[in-house]
């Protein structure tokens, strides 16, 4: 079946640092990719969405691009902040449908 | 507009127990889905309403859950008995569609089961 993998956290970086989370995927069809974000003690936030081959997803500074070729959906910021500390879910939801597939998350801790 | 809300936040149950979580989807909405975090690993689909019909239960674990939603306004799910492996957070979400529609999370019921 569907899945998604993510690169294992906790991930610490000092404010102002590059950040990259790692995610793949597995999917028959052509899913459309998701990176959500949840703050401390708030819900589950979309924070970007990309949906065919080469697109780009952006928000908040976050980027993230769906590769077909090597099925993968990196986010990537360019200096993060304190405020960014969170935890990040990569998802997936197939061309049927409703069911989001996640990731098991990664948790980002930034330091001032 | 309001998000979806939950309620309790955090509910902390001996095993055994009985357990009813409630979800209040967007005012709208016809799909609500409920998801369930266990220990720190990936979240997983439960089920899946449009109005007051279940559409897939293919993610409930096993017959200790049962989730209704009746008038097809808010939902709630009842673990009965609750057994240690339920402690989780149980996430509610909602869309207005299917396929195009974002689907809006609310801020989860963190579930102890000791």
């Amino acid at each position: 079946g569907d899945s998604v993998t993510q690169m294992e956290g906790p991930v610490t970086l000092s404010e102002e640092a590059f950040l990259t989370i790692n995610c793949t995927y597995t999917a028959t069809g052509y899913p459309s990719l998701f990176w959500y974000v949840q703050y401390p003690g708030e819900g589950l936030q979309l924070l970007l969405k990309a949906t065919k081959a080469d697109d780009k997803g952006s928000n908040k500074g976050f980027e993230a691009t769906y590769r077909k070729e090597t099925t993968s959906f990196h986010l990537e910021k360019g200096s993060v902040q304190v405020s960014d500390s969170a935890v990040y879910f990569c998802a997936l939801r197939d061309t049927g449908g409703f069911k989001t597939i996640f990731g098991a998350g990664t948790r980002l801790f930034v330091k001032a | 507009e309001a998000g979806v809300t939950q309620f309790p936040s955090h509910s902390v149950i001996e095993k055994g127990q009985t357990v009813t979580l409630r979800c209040d989807p967007i005012s709208g909405h016809d799909n609500l889905y409920w998801y369930r975090r266990v220990m720190g690993k990936e979240i997983k689909f439960l089920l899946h309403f449009v109005k007051e019909s279940k559409q897939d239960e293919s993610g409930m674990p096993n017959n200790r859950f049962l989730a209704e939603r009746t008038g097809g306004t808010y939902s709630t799910l009842k673990v009965q008995p609750a057994e240690l492996e339920d402690s989780g957070v149980y996430f509610c979400a909602s869309s207005q569609g299917r396929w195009t529609y974002e689907q809006y999370f609310g801020p989860g019921t963190r579930l102890t089961v000791t």
